[in-house]
């Protein structure tokens, strides 16, 4: 089995401030983690992934994870935040679940950037 | 082209009406994925599409029909849906069922009345 728990549901930043969306997955075999970014009225568009090798992954807008297993954390990062980045986030886990691979998604953190 | 398309982006029926969803990709990718998402909520699975055929039924009730014509379309076929079935449906592909990051088309927003 596998989960993913999303610490806080909203998290508030001024512009130009450090991001942090937690994320913390439970599962039994090695995990594939995602962030997933969610404007208003679209559908949901990959930031970064982890499979294997390297722990700090890098990705789009800016964006990194740090994949730490004794922690069992996936953690996204901004070092400043920018308007543009105010949207829903989705850190989701993917592995075997009953002989399928189906993605589980964390219930979301709304990202809010003051001026 | 990494894009998965979807129409009709709005849609509005009635609870007796008969309508259909349609998702394509033309990324060579062999899953195909439909959600269902609330507001504030995160996307929640529905059917699975591996190889054009169904591997993955989320329990959903039959009025929802999906349908894969071939490994770049995918439909979902609604009937007699109930005021709760008003939703954003959002269809993704992945180059395989498994650990492959998915890619989501700009979903459908759908209101029964």
């Amino acid at each position: 089995a596998q989960s993913v728990t999303q610490l806080g549901s909203h998290v508030s930043v001024s512009e130009g401030a450090l991001v942090l969306l937690r994320c913390n997955y439970s599962s039994s075999v090695p995990p594939y983690l995602f962030w997933y970014v969610q404007y208003p009225n679209q559908g949901l568009q990959l930031l970064l992934k982890y499979t294997t090798g390297a722990t700090l992954v890098k990705g789009i807008n800016g964006f990194e994870a740090e994949f730490k297993k004794s922690e069992t954390s996936f953690h996204l990062t901004k070092p400043s935040a920018h308007m543009s980045d105010a949207a829903e986030y989705f850190c989701a886990v993917s592995g075997a679940s009953g002989g399928s691979y189906i993605p589980t998604f964390g219930r979301g953190t709304s990202l809010i950037v003051h001026p | 082209d990494t894009e998965v398309t979807q129409t009709p982006k709005h849609l509005v029926m009635g609870m007796t009406n008969k309508k259909s969803l349609k998702c394509e990709q033309h990324m060579g990718h062999r899953a195909m994925y439909w959600y269902k998402q609330k507001a504030k909520k995160p996307p929640e699975l529905m059917f699975v599409y591996s190889y054009e055929k169904l591997s993955i039924n989320e329990s959903v009730p039959s009025r929802f029909s999906p349908e894969c014509p071939n490994s770049s379309l995918l439909n979902l076929h609604l009937h007699a849906l109930q005021p709760e079935d008003s939703a954003l449906y959002l269809c993704a592909s992945s180059r395989q069922t498994g650990t492959y990051e998915q890619y989501f088309g700009p979903g459908t927003r759908l209101t029964v009345t």
